[in-house]
Parts: C-alpha cells; structure tokens; sequence
C-alpha cells in the first residue's frame, strides 16, 4: 500500500514569506507527527496529532509555525514570515495508534525547504 | 535534557566487519527501545525493537543487546554491508502512557566501507 506522503519534496522561498508544507499519512492511521531534521542533525519533534487534534504542540519553536489537521488525514505545517534558519527537511511520519501504544511511526520522505 | 544520548556521531567500519552503535537513557520509565534507519532522501524506518523484559533481541545481521541497570542499549551489525550505510538513529518511549512520544537520540552516520 501507499506510504506517507509529503509535497513538495523541495520548496525553495524568500525570507519572510509563508510556505505551506503537506502531509498526506497512511490511511486508518490516527496519530500524526511532524519533525524537522537539519542538516547533519537529529529529529527534532514539532507537534503530534491524534485524531484532528494536538495534544502535543511543544516542539514548535515559534507562534511562526503552526500546523492543522483536517478529516483524521491530510495535515499542514505553515511557516509564516520564514527565515533561513528555518531551513531544514521537515519529516511528517504517521501511526495506527497513538502515542503510548508504539505502533511504528512511518515516515515520509520529507520536504526539504531552503529559505534564501 | 538530552533524554537519550548516542555515540559515535560517525563511523567507519570494514565491509565484513562489526558496526557498534551505543545509547545511553535517563528516565527510567522507558520500556521500549525502537532503532530506526535513515538512507539519504528518505525518511527514518523502523528497523528493530526491543522491550526490557530481554536482554537481547536478534533479527538477521542486527541485534540489540540492552543492559536495565546500566540504563544502556546498543545495536549491532554483524557482516556490515556497504548497503548499511546509512543514518542510525534510537530512541525510546513509555508503552501505555505517558506525555511524552518517542525520544530520538541524535543520530550515528554510519559508513561501511568497501
């Protein structure tokens, strides 16, 4: 079946405007994360959603970043106002289950955003 | 608070030869202890677990052994191939609970040179 989806797989924008970034997770899956990975870096946790909500939003590290789900699937981060330390691979991974029962996460190939 | 620390940060190992990745954790209510693999482009797999309840757990060329009291888990690859060549990460969370999801380490770039 299909993985994790994420569009675009490279988005490259001008600092300060906004960028939207897609996930599109495995079908039936409830729980949702977004990473961001830098480069040469670890995984850097963002927010987690169960279901259309999220519980977790700790990782965001700005009120610039903000992220929804809509429908139990598809999810979006958007980066208002981006700046070139945003730029980074951000990773969206999916779940059967939520946190707490550890499913495997699946993760997507990521989009790479590069803010010039 | 680095919850879960990993060393090396790199590494080169022989074709043939025996990949060592440790990692070292702090909170003692974590009981599950995921190793997932990175190739460049793609995102991390899950590659093997492990619960506490067993001191190690083998799966083909990969085996973790994990050590409770020394708070310690590493992953071993036996015969490494240049095909493992990729970014190792672990990580470990609470099974039933818990506010926190899976704690990453930072990663080990693994290269297996020919």
């Amino acid at each position: 079946g299909a993985g994790v989806s994420q569009s675009p797989s490279n988005k490259v924008t001008e600092k300060g405007k906004d960028v939207e970034l897609r996930c599109d997770p495995i079908s039936g899956h409830t729980a949702l994360y977004w990473y961001r990975q830098s480069l040469g870096q670890g995984l850097e946790f963002l927010i987690y959603f169960q279901g259309n909500s999220a519980p977790d939003k700790s990782g965001l590290p700005s009120d610039r970043f903000s992220a929804e789900r809509t429908g139990g699937s598809v999810s979006t981060l958007t980066i208002q106002r981006t700046q070139q330390e945003d730029s980074a691979v951000y990773l969206c991974a999916s779940s059967l289950g939520g946190r707490g029962n550890n499913s495997p996460l699946h993760f997507g190939n990521g989009t790479r955003l590069t803010v010039t | 608070q680095q919850q879960v620390k990993q060393s090396p940060q790199s590494l080169i190992v022989q074709k043939g030869g025996i990949s060592i990745i440790n990692c070292a954790y702090e909170n003692t209510a974590f009981d599950y202890f995921p190793w997932y693999q990175q190739f460049p482009g793609k995102g991390p797999a899950l590659l093997i677990a492990i619960r506490p309840d067993v001191s190690e757990k083998k799966e083909g060329r990969f085996t973790i052994s994990f050590n409770k009291s020394a708070k310690q888990f590493s992953l071993h690859i036996m015969d490494s191939q240049p095909g493992d060549s990729a970014t190792y990460f672990c990580a470990a969370s609470m099974i039933g609970g818990g506010a926190d999801g899976l704690t990453f380490g930072k990663g080990t770039h693994l290269i297996i040179q020919p």
